[in-house]
């Protein structure tokens, strides 16, 4: 079955302790991104990677990072959490190249609660 | 890209056709209207898009009106799994080009 797959799916941590949220493809999409969803805010992009070894910010990158190494995993790291990333957090993947305006498709959410 | 404005809330009877209107007046020739929703606090899915030509799959139908400036999505048999949030979204071309996400459509089904 074609998913995007996130783990965990819930995650309760504290204040500076390093963590990585997994993402993975089975789709071979180029494109991969990282979303974070907060009442009133509605859904805002993070990071997103258009292949491998290459990563872009997103609208709210402060306090994350990502990698891409394979095509199939784009982690999502917090070197220092702050209660202020608590938030529902969104992976998703499309082709890319000449398919740009191909759909999106999301994991089903990791939520982070930082304490 | 292109802003659109979306009822906040609607309401539908179980097994009628849900119409969710959006406008995107602002639109240009290169974008993409998109339809996603979202259940509860699920990963957004995707629904349908298109550019000019209406558009049907087994989920739904986009109408968008001649002009472009606004769009319709068609639910034809609602059911109460319907209920959800739907956000239209406008995306113009170009690799880059992000999804941005508005407040959506507050869509109850009914029984």
């Amino acid at each position: 079955e074609a998913q995007v797959t996130q783990n965990p799916r819930y995650l309760i941590t504290v204040t500076g302790k390093k963590l990585t949220v997994t993402c993975s493809q089975n789709m071979n999409h180029e494109y991969m991104s990282w979303y974070r969803q907060d009442p009133g805010l509605g859904l805002r992009q993070i990071y997103y990677s258009m292949n491998v070894e290459v990563t872009d910010k997103g609208d709210v990158p402060e306090g994350y990072k990502v990698s891409r190494k394979e095509k199939r995993n784009f982690p999502l790291i917090l070197e220092s959490p702050s209660p202020n990333q608590t938030s529902l957090y969104f992976c998703a993947s499309r082709r890319g190249g000449s398919s740009y305006n191909s759909p999106l498709h999301f994991g089903n959410g990791t939520r982070l609660t930082v304490t | 890209d292109a802003k659109t404005t979306q009822p906040p809330s609607m309401d539908c009877a179980e097994g009628r056709a849900a119409n969710l209107p959006c406008n995107h007046s602002t639109i240009s020739g290169n974008e993409y209207v998109y339809w996603y929703r979202q259940i509860h606090s699920q990963g957004p899915q995707y629904i349908i898009h298109g550019l000019k030509n209406n558009e049907t799959n087994e989920m739904a139908s986009l109408i968008i009106t001649e002009d472009r400036k606004s769009s319709t999505l068609i639910l034809p048999h609602a059911t109460l799994r319907d209920t959800a949030v739907y956000y239209c979204i406008v995306r113009g071309g170009g690799a880059t080009n992000k999804l941005i996400f508005g407040t959506g459509t507050l869509l109850a089904v009914q029984p």
